[in-house]
């Protein structure tokens, strides 16, 4: 069966300071991948999304980038952090069938 | 994708049938409508989805009208743990090409009480 896993689950970081989350996938070759965050009161959002190694797709103009080093990671990272990129970030999968399949998420708090 | 309209908030009877509804009455003929639902400091779950006939499944019932301008998600019998914000996506689905992420909007706050 398919696993999805993020880490770490919270993370508190100042302000200016660099972030990498990671997610990766089990059970499965060539997923399509995706980063949604959704922000405080605010719906999910999507950020990035992956149909394979090296190939990143920006939805939205942003702090944040993508890569995909491996068939199965996917991993967010920022430079710098700003206030507004705390928020609840969650990472996705899908095959051709089309279901999107989340993990658990990563909740960071930019102080 | 088509935009949805969806009540902001629902409660609900443990044991009673929960019916959502949503709007969409911009859906085109390739559009497919998806629910998902996110419990609280969860990931989104993925529920049902149909074309134009009605679906169902272990989780849930999904009806929609002949004009496939609305739809209805049923929760036979809510219990608790139903308790969510529940997502009502348009989309193309995966035959129409491409691996775009879904949009999501505010949802529906479903409240099942004991």
């Amino acid at each position: 069966s398919q696993t999805i896993h993020q880490w770490p689950a919270t993370l508190v970081q100042p302000v200016g300071s660099p972030l990498s989350l990671e997610c990766t996938v089990e059970g499965t070759s060539n997923p399509n991948l995706y980063w949604y965050r959704q922000a405080a009161g605010r719906g999910l959002q999507l950020l990035f999304y992956s149909v394979g190694i090296g190939q990143i797709s920006s939805e939205v103009p942003q702090n944040l980038s993508a890569s995909r080093p491996q068939d199965r990671q996917f991993i967010l990272s920022s430079k710098k952090l700003l206030l507004s990129d705390s928020g609840f970030y969650l990472c996705a999968w899908s095959m051709v069938i089309d279901e999107q399949f989340f993990g658990p998420g990563t909740r960071l708090t930019v102080l | 994708d088509a935009k949805t309209t969806q009540p902001p908030s629902m409660d609900c009877a443990e044991g009673r049938a929960a019916n959502l509804p949503c709007n969409h009455s911009t859906i085109s003929g390739n559009e497919y409508v998806y629910w998902y639902r996110q419990i609280h400091s969860q990931g989104p779950q993925y529920i049902i989805h149909g074309l134009k006939n009605n679906e169902t499944n272990e989780m849930a019932s999904l009806i929609i009208t002949e004009d496939r301008k609305s739809s209805t998600l049923i929760l036979p019998h809510a219990t608790l743990r139903d308790t969510a914000v529940y997502y009502c996506i348009v989309r193309v689905g995966n035959s129409g090409g491409g691996a775009d992420g879904l949009t999501f909007g505010k949802g529906t706050h479903l409240i099942i009480q004991p």
